[in-house]
């Protein structure tokens, strides 16, 4: 039982343009919300997060919105740079609870 | 700090033998969690020690695999005996608190295990 889904495997952008990837969970209990970023041979490391009081969070070039109604998230990337090419996990937790994670999505960005 | 330490991180191995992962986590962390990223299934939660007390482990496959955390800077993942489906790259993991809410999890560089 997922319940969080990243359903797009890979997405590839080509540099300078929007990158927009896409996460939508099934627990309406969830209320935290993080996206981690992992580069081959390292461990994944932190990148945004949000809280479910909030619909939206700005961290310069990257931005996180929150539609609960629609139980879904997605954080876009603006402009996208080389090096932003990575596996990206999103990742959730109810009530301060483990944090349940995504199957990741591998960003491909173009020069 | 130096981060979280993982060791080994590479190791192959034939089915039926005995694995040992082993992580130091960040000094001062209270929890540490052990991670299981598969092609299939992304990153799984197989067990998670608080205060080096292991708290959830319904996340582990099966009883080959257990978990230690003797002191607050060393834990284990062994896997006894070993088969070539538990090839994947285990992440151990520490943070302050359960959650991203008190802080977000701190990974180390992975073990990638091979079993042939």
């Amino acid at each position: 039982d997922q319940q969080v889904k990243q359903n797009s495997p890979s997405l590839s952008v080509q540099e300078g343009r929007i990158s927009i990837l896409n996460c939508d969970y099934t627990n309406s209990m969830f209320d935290y919300f993080l996206w981690y970023k992992k580069y081959p041979a390292e461990g994944p490391t932190f990148l945004i997060s949000i809280s479910s009081i909030k619909d939206k969070n700005e961290d310069g070039r990257f931005t996180v919105f929150l539609n609960k109604s629609a139980k879904h998230l997605s954080l876009h990337i603006v402009p996208s740079q080389p090096g932003d090419s990575a596996v990206y996990f999103c990742a959730a937790s109810a009530n301060g609870n483990k944090l349940v994670f995504g199957a990741g999505t591998i960003l491909r960005v173009k020069s | 700090d130096a981060g979280v330490i993982q060791s080994p991180r590479h190791e192959v191995t034939e089915m039926g033998q005995e694995v040992t992962l082993r992580c130091k986590p960040i000094s001062g962390h209270d929890y540490l969690f052990w991670y299981r990223q598969t092609m299939m299934r992304g990153l799984e939660l197989l067990i998670y020690f608080n205060n080096n007390v292991p708290i959830d482990d319904s996340g582990m496959p099966e009883d080959r695999f257990s978990a230690k955390m003797p002191n607050a800077s060393f834990s284990t993942l062994k896997i006894q005996p070993s088969e070539p489906r538990d090839s994947a790259v285990y992440f151990c993991a520490s943070s302050y608190g359960l959650a991203g809410v008190h802080g977000e999890l701190f990974f180390g560089e992975g073990s990638r295990l091979t079993v042939l």
